[in-house]
């Protein structure tokens, strides 16, 4: 099966700029993730959806942040205006509805904010 | 909340059995899985353990102890490709919608 694909795979933006990220899931599944991973960090949970709804989006900083998947497949991630510490690797993730499927992930967006 | 704790760095020799630990307190719990990621790629899925014991596949093992909150990763047979890092993620209940919450990860290097 292909997997989780994502777009760009790095991108370099001036601090205030925007920034837009693409992700499509591996067919078939449901719940669709993106996490935010700083260098030497583990992935940090940003939005959650199920098919086309928010499930979760506590730790979405949503004054700057967005994110939508309008038709429950694929999914863009937007940041609007960026600052120096969004400088990131962004993950695309998808997994079936079951709470006992692992995550896949995608290669990530690379963003440096200068 | 949720808390993951995992040590940041571990050095081990090619050949030999390396242990990473992990501890965690949440809220809920409804599995916890090990991660691993080289540098510059993408998180893949290694284990997954929800009831407590020893998961074995291939020369990876997990062990969870869920009354502790305790786990371990456990690497046999170590080889150079090994080096990378290896995270820890606890999924939670329906009450956090079943979040996926990574710990920092252990970077292991692996040495000739």
């Amino acid at each position: 099966e292909a997997g989780v694909a994502q777009s760009p795979r790095y991108k370099i933006i001036e601090k205030r700029q925007s920034v837009a990220f693409w992700c499509n899931p591996i067919s078939g599944h449901a719940t669709l993730y993106w996490y935010q991973q700083i260098l030497g960090q583990g992935p940090k949970l940003l939005i959650q959806f199920q098919n086309n709804g928010v499930v979760d989006d506590s730790q979405l900083p949503k004054d700057r942040f967005s994110a939508e998947r309008l038709k429950g497949v694929d999914s863009t991630l937007k940041i609007q205006p960026a600052k120096l510490e969004d400088s990131a690797v962004y993950l695309c993730a998808s997994s079936p509805r079951q709470i006992n499927s692992p995550l896949h992930f995608g290669n990530g967006t690379r963003l440096t904010v200068t | 909340g949720q808390n993951i704790d995992q040590p940041t760095e571990m050095t081990a020799t090619e050949g030999a059995i390396v242990q990473i630990n992990c501890t965690y307190q949440t809220s809920g719990f409804n599995g916890l899985f090990w991660y691993q990621q080289h540098a510059g790629e993408a998180p893949t899925f290694l284990s997954y353990n929800v009831l407590d014991g020893l998961e074995e596949k291939g020369r990876f093992s997990s062990f969870l102890s869920r009354s502790k909150g305790y786990s371990y990763l456990l690497l046999k047979e170590l080889q150079m490709k090994d080096s990378a890092s290896y995270l820890c993620a606890v999924r939670g209940t329906m009450d956090s919608s079943y979040k996926l919450i990574f710990g920092s990860g252990t970077r292991l290097l692996v040495r000739p």
